[in-house]
Formats: structure tokens, sequence, C-alpha cells
């Protein structure tokens, strides 16, 4: 039963170019959180969806950055023209159902840098 | 809102050395969970354990163990006999549930304290 699959590790782009993303949920979990790690930073949330649906994007930027999380495949954060300052880790976890009661598996990250 | 709060920036122990992680928490809401997770130096997030707000039970598996304190809203973390390869960031982080009963349960998550065990 793989884990929260994350790709890329690593991901280096220049500035203006875009950033892709990926987060392929445990099986059976169709709930998926995305956070952003700031360098020396705690985790912070950014959106969280459900298959084709966004719940709550309250922590998303309000321009160039959109997740999706479509009925088949992975879920999707993208950056558009991105900037030094989205250099960061982004995670993202999973679980079967909403409420924290059902915990939370995460990936390994994917970290962005941005040159 | 809710906010987390892990005063202690860093920390600096020897081997065998035992150590306390505090946490401290702020929310209205009355049914809530707590959770440490460990961030070793290869980066991934490491769950350690969840709490929900109605066991305040405190909990010891191997040489970890965990205080919780309603009353001082705080969710402590103690490694006994530290070693080496505990040396990581530790988060402490709170979701809330809503008065509903449900909740889509995000994170919030501390500064993290970083916890350097020297040989």
């Amino acid at each position: 039963n793989a884990g929260v699959m994350q790709n890329p590790r690593h991901l280096v782009r220049r500035r203006g170019q875009e950033a892709r993303l990926r987060c392929s949920p445990m099986k059976g979990h169709s709930h998926v959180y995305w956070y952003r790690q700031l360098p020396e930073e705690g985790l912070k949330f950014m959106v969280y969806l459900q298959k084709e649906n966004i719940i709550d994007e309250s922590g998303m930027p309000k321009e160039r950055f959109s997740a999706e999380f479509p009925k088949e495949g992975p879920s999707i954060l993208r950056i558009q023209q991105v900037v030094r300052g989205d250099s960061a880790a982004y995670f993202c976890a999973s679980s079967p159902l909403a409420g924290p009661n059902y915990g939370y598996t995460f990936g390994s990250g994917t970290r962005l840098t941005v040159v | 809102a809710q906010k987390v709060t892990q005063a202690q920036t860093e920390i600096s122990v020897v081997e065998k050395e035992d150590v306390t992680l505090d946490c401290v928490y702020e929310t209205r809401d009355t049914t809530y969970y707590l959770f440490w997770y460990k961030q070793p130096p290869s980066g991934e997030l490491v769950f350690l354990i969840r709490r929900n707000s109605f066991d305040e039970q405190n909990e010891i598996s191997g040489r970890y163990s965990w205080n919780f304190q309603k009353s001082t809203s705080s969710f402590n973390f103690t490694i006994t006999a530290s070693q080496v390869v505990d040396s990581a960031v530790y988060f402490c982080a709170l979701s809330e549930v809503s008065a509903g009963g449900t909740s889509y349960g995000k994170l919030t998550f501390g500064q993290g304290t970083i916890l350097t065990v020297h040989p």
C-alpha cells in the first residue's frame, strides 16, 4: 500500500516559468490538502480538495496559484510565472474522509527552487 | 482563529538527556485534535501522535511521552534519554472540528522546534 506520492522531489524553475507539482494520494483517499513550508518556517495550509472539487482555498495566494484534483489522476498544484518568493517545500497530505479524526498521511514534499 | 505556538526555536542537548518540547495552542472550539510531527534532515514529515480534545490522558510510546493539559492549552512532548537520531524539527499542529461536528480539518502548525542531539 503505497503512501502519498509527490513528484518531483526537487524542481528548479527560472523566474517566469510555470511549476507543476503532483500529488497522488493513498489508495482509497479522496481528500487532499496542500501545504507550503517557506524556509525556516512552519507549514501553512494552502488548499483542500476532494475529487473534482475545491473545498477550501483560503490559504492560496490570489494570483498565479491554482489547484485541481480531477476524477482520474493526481492532484496538481500549479504555479504560473514563478518568482523567487515561491521557493519553498510543498507538501500534500491525504485522508480517507473529511475530518482530523481520520488522520492525515503526508508525502515527502516537493522542493521548488526558483532561480 | 486557531493558533499554535512553539516558543522554543532551537534546543540543543547531549545524548541521553531528557528534553521537553513545548506547545501551546489557541482555539475557540471545544472539539479539536492535536498532532506532533517530526521532520528529520531528509525533509519528510513523520507522524508521531494524534490526540483529541476529550482525551486528556497522557501517552507514552517508548522514549516518547506527551502531556496534554486543557487547563493551560498545552500539549508538550518529552523525549527521554535522547539519541542523535532524534535530531530533527518537531512540529505541533491543531485541527478544529466545527460546531456542526464535521470539518475539513485543515491543520494549523506551529513554527517548529529544531532539536539537536549531540553525541
